[in-house]
């Protein structure tokens, strides 16, 4: 079974601070993914990560994968209100995806 | 959103009844997906369609059933719910290629008393 997890799994912080959140597994993905969930809403897709070592930005967020294809980090700079939810990673292997349980984060004003 | 829709968005039923949640989409992808959300669980895999008729487990399929008569409608059916079958459910698309996409819909919360 693969098993993605997710820490900190809650994170409540100042407008204007930056912040790390991290996806660890034990097993090897073809890719990964992170996705932003607010509530009562289905997931939105911000990145797919594909190459071991690659890293992405887009605007203020920055996506690492990890070199070995097991791990991924999302940092943010200089939060917003607006960025507060649930911040999900996906683990792709085949047909197959594999979430984690989430980091809440909330960006106080 | 794909064009993504899931009726009903909400859905009170009892133990034992059979349930039957729908998924719909407009843009004729082949790959469909049907999750379940529970609080410390993230997204779990019930089953998948990759094509009309085509269709296989995922990592929660027990006591699920799917069925995919054709590419817009993917029916996903609780036999005989069940009080741990309680949850939020989303359906999505998956757009395969180098650079993966999965697109999800609104929701649909069932609550099994």
């Amino acid at each position: 079974t693969q098993l993605l997890e997710q820490s900190p799994q809650f994170l409540s912080i100042q407008e204007g601070e930056n912040l790390t959140v991290y996806c660890n597994s034990s097993s090897v993905f073809s890719s990964l993914q992170w996705y932003r969930q607010e509530p009562g809403e289905g997931p939105v897709l911000l990145v797919t990560v594909v190459t071991g070592g690659e890293v992405k930005k887009l605007k203020r967020l920055t996506f690492q994968f990890g070199d070995a294809r097991k791990d991924s980090s999302l940092h943010i700079t200089a939060a917003q209100p607006g960025d507060t939810g649930l911040y999900l990673c996906a683990g792709i292997y085949g047909q197959n995806f594999v979430f984690g349980p989430g980091t809440r984060l909330s960006v106080l004003p | 959103d794909a064009g993504i829709t899931q009726s009903p968005r909400h859905k009170v039923t009892e133990t034992g009844t059979p349930v039957t949640l729908r998924c719909h989409q407009t843009e004729n992808h082949r790959y469909m997906y049907w999750y379940r959300q529970d609080p410390g669980h993230g997204l779990r895999l019930i089953h998948y369609s990759y094509g009309v008729k085509d269709t296989d487990k995922g990592e929660v399929s027990d006591g699920y059933s799917v069925s995919r008569s054709k590419t817009e409608d993917f029916l996903l059916t609780l036999e005989s719910a069940t009080s741990s079958q309680t949850s939020v459910y989303f359906c999505a698309i998956r757009i395969a290629g180098v650079e993966e996409t999965q697109y999800f819909g609104p929701g649909t919360r069932l609550l099994v008393l």
